[in-house]
């Protein structure tokens, strides 16, 4: 079955710990991007990638990285967390960033950072 | 720059009413996507339409219908006869490539509760 995985789908933390959220993808997708949600805001890009080792910066970077080493994986690290990035976060996939692809969404990851 | 704006942000309706839920866009783009997630107490994206800039037509699945209308950059969805189970949260999406980032650009949301 084609399908966006992320683990873990719920993780609370505590402010400064270290913590990363997997994306994985079946498609051989080339484009990956994570999106954060937040209450009245709706979802926000915060990196993507075009492909393996091609990373960029999305609306909402800050506290976070990326890495793209292979192309079915785009883990989402947060390396010091802090309370305000408490949010409900989603990897999505397409075949390809340019032109239009279908973008197909994991089932989201909800982090509390106390 | 690019924008999309859901004015309504909560809807109560009565189960069996139509609700109609506004999108309005902004972008430069001559060509583009416009797209309705809805997202469950579940907290999963369910995909409902793709619309692209060039059909104008309007659609209906079922319950569900779209009004797109260019000259008023508007995208709204109607549910005839609601059902407890549309409660959820629906978001209004505009997707952009501009070769070096496919992006979708979501309002922020309108949560509808239908009432039994």
């Amino acid at each position: 079955e084609a399908q966006v995985t992320q683990n873990p789908r719920y993780l609370i933390t505590v402010t400064g710990k270290k913590l990363t959220v997997t994306c994985s993808q079946n498609m051989n997708h080339e484009y990956m991007s994570w999106y954060r949600q937040d209450p009245g805001l709706g979802l926000r890009q915060i990196y993507y990638s075009m492909n393996v080792e091609v990373t960029d910066k999305g609306d909402v970077p800050e506290g976070y990285k990326v890495s793209r080493k292979e192309k079915r994986n785009f883990p989402l690290i947060l390396e010091s967390p802090s309370p305000n990035q408490t949010s409900l976060y989603f990897c999505a996939s397409s075949f390809s960033g340019t032109g239009y692809n279908e973008q197909y969404f994991g089932p989201g990851t909800r982090l509390t950072v106390t | 720059a690019q924008k999309v704006t859901q004015a309504q942000t909560e809807i109560s309706v009565v189960e069996k009413e139509d609700v109609t839920l506004d999108c309005v866009y902004e972008t430069r783009d001559t060509t583009y996507y416009l797209f309705w997630y809805k997202q469950p107490p579940s907290g999963e994206l369910v995909f409902l339409i793709r619309r692209n800039s060039f059909d104008e037509q309007n659609e209906i699945s079922g319950r569900y219908s779209w009004n797109f209308q260019k000259s008023t950059s508007s995208f709204n969805f109607t549910i005839t006869a609601s059902q407890v189970v549309d409660s959820a949260v629906y978001f209004c999406a505009l997707y952009r490539s501009t070769g070096a980032n496919s992006k979708l650009t979501f309002g922020k949301g309108i949560t509808l509760s239908v009432r039994p």
